[in-house]
């Protein structure tokens, strides 16, 4: 399995504030993505990133951005947390030098109140 | 928007017996992949097929792909109480192999 993790696991904040989740890898992977999971739903991503530096929007952006100046950390930042945005938020991997699958985080569960 | 659709929804059976999940998607696609979800966990990536593939094992596990249909299934042979899980289809778009899109999956239960 590819070594990633997410930080925190679990978080609870306040409407307005604003959030930054971790991603973190070990695999020396090229391409970083964010993805949302909500019931009824299929994963529906947010960012995604090619490389340092370089990342693009996805289906679901609006209200979220994102960095990466790392090859092994990919962040997602809330600006301004809407209970819209209570999901689990995964985070996932591609190699990209042939490799098509996608290897993920154990997701973070946020909870806005 | 979500490419995938997972048909049924859910699926329950006795452990020992074959389950069936079927996907449809809309455009034209380089792969198709299927992932597993256990329980609060993160998905694990269980095959890919190519647009130019009809069908691919692995271990218990064959996925066939009809591309003038857009349509794929996962069959699980033989299933134990360890493969409930939900069950996702990704497809990789011809024009694009950055992005996976999603369906909504398949939640299965395995009863011993």
């Amino acid at each position: 399995d590819a070594g990633i993790t997410q930080s925190p696991r679990h978080k609870v904040t306040e409407t307005g504030t604003p959030v930054t989740l971790r991603c973190h890898q070990t695999e020396n992977h090229r391409y970083m993505y964010w993805y949302r999971q909500d019931p009824g739903h299929g994963l529906r991503l947010i960012h995604y990133s090619y490389g340092v530096k370089d990342t693009d929007k996805g289906e679901v952006s609006d209200g979220y951005s994102v960095s990466r100046s790392k090859t092994e950390d990919f962040l997602l930042t809330l600006e301004s947390a809407t209970s819209s945005q209570t999901s689990v938020y995964f985070c996932a991997t591609r190699a990209g030098t042939g490799g098509h699958e996608q290897y993920f985080g154990p997701g973070t569960r946020l909870t806005v109140t | 928007s979500q490419q995938g659709e997972e048909d049924p929804q859910a699926l329950s059976i006795q452990e020992g017996e074959n389950a069936t999940m079927n996907c449809s998607y809309k455009t034209s696609i380089n792969n198709l992949q299927w992932y597993r979800q256990n329980s609060g966990r993160g998905l694990v990536h269980l095959i890919l097929i190519r647009s130019n593939e009809r069908e691919k094992h692995s271990g218990r596990l064959r996925v066939t792909l009809d591309t003038s249909k857009k349509s794929s299934s996962l069959l699980i042979t033989a299933s134990r109480a360890a493969d409930t899980a939900s069950y996702f289809c990704a497809t990789a778009a011809e024009d694009s192999n950055y992005q996976l899109i999603w369906g909504a999956g398949t939640k299965l239960i395995i009863k011993p």
